[in-house]
């Protein structure tokens, strides 16, 4: 069974520029949520796709935006990019919409923007 | 919205003894409250969870209670090793259809003395 894997592990961007992360669910997962984890910080809820729609967002702005394909693989894009995007992104799937929570997390990606 | 507070932020104990982390929440419609270790380098993994329906849950050596009135939520590990050095984190969940979002708290750092 592959777990949930994440490109790039690490980047450098620089203010206003745009990122892409990708991610690929574990085996059987269809549902893909994305959080942000600040150093020194636990996970924050970006947002959640199931079946390629949007399923929730927490509270961040329009610029981050996301997509899933078919194959429930996903997509984390930042526009703009702001010295505060500096952070983990994780990737966690998990089987079943609004199911029992229990997500897998991917070792994520981290940014750094300067 | 959600809000979950954890402590300590840092604890060590000797090898072989007893760890205990306390979580509070501030949503009484949670209902679902995991817990995650993360090592250095990696995402965070699920090792316990607990639903409000339950008050204790054990797992060999780590156990999970809730107190639903209070709205507070302990890990406990016995006998410590030092492989259970990580960041663990607490987090609280109110899946619903559609929208299955965890709130973490900050993480406390465990450190197993030798």
């Amino acid at each position: 069974e592959t777990g949930v894997t994440q490109s790039p592990t690490h980047l450098i961007k620089t203010r206003g520029q745009q990122v892409t992360l990708r991610c690929s669910s574990q085996s059987g997962h269809n549902t893909v949520s994305w959080y942000q984890q600040a150093l020194g910080q636990g996970p924050q809820f970006i947002f959640q796709y199931y079946r390629e729609e949007e399923n929730g967002r927490g509270n961040f702005p329009p610029r981050f935006s996301g997509l899933q394909f078919p194959n429930y693989s996903s997509e984390l894009n930042v526009n703009a990019l702001e010295l505060d995007d500096s952070a983990l992104y994780l990737c966690a799937s998990s089987s079943g919409q609004g199911g029992d929570g229990e997500l897998f997390f991917g070792e994520g990606s981290r940014l750094t923007v300067l | 919205g959600e809000n979950v507070e954890q402590h300590p932020s840092t604890l060590s104990v000797q090898e072989g003894d007893s760890a205990v982390i306390k979580c509070t929440y501030s949503d009484s419609a949670s209902n679902y409250f995991p817990w995650y270790k993360q090592e250095l380098g990696k995402g965070p993994q699920l090792i316990i969870d607990i639903r409000s329906n339950v008050g204790e849950k054990k797992d060999q050596r780590i156990a999970v209670t809730l107190n639903k009135t209070a709205k507070h939520f302990s890990l406990h590990i016995t006998e410590t090793q030092p492989e259970d050095s990580a960041v663990y984190f607490c987090a609280a969940s109110k899946p619903n259809f559609g929208n299955e979002k965890l709130t973490f708290g900050t993480g406390t750092r465990l450190t197993i003395i030798p």
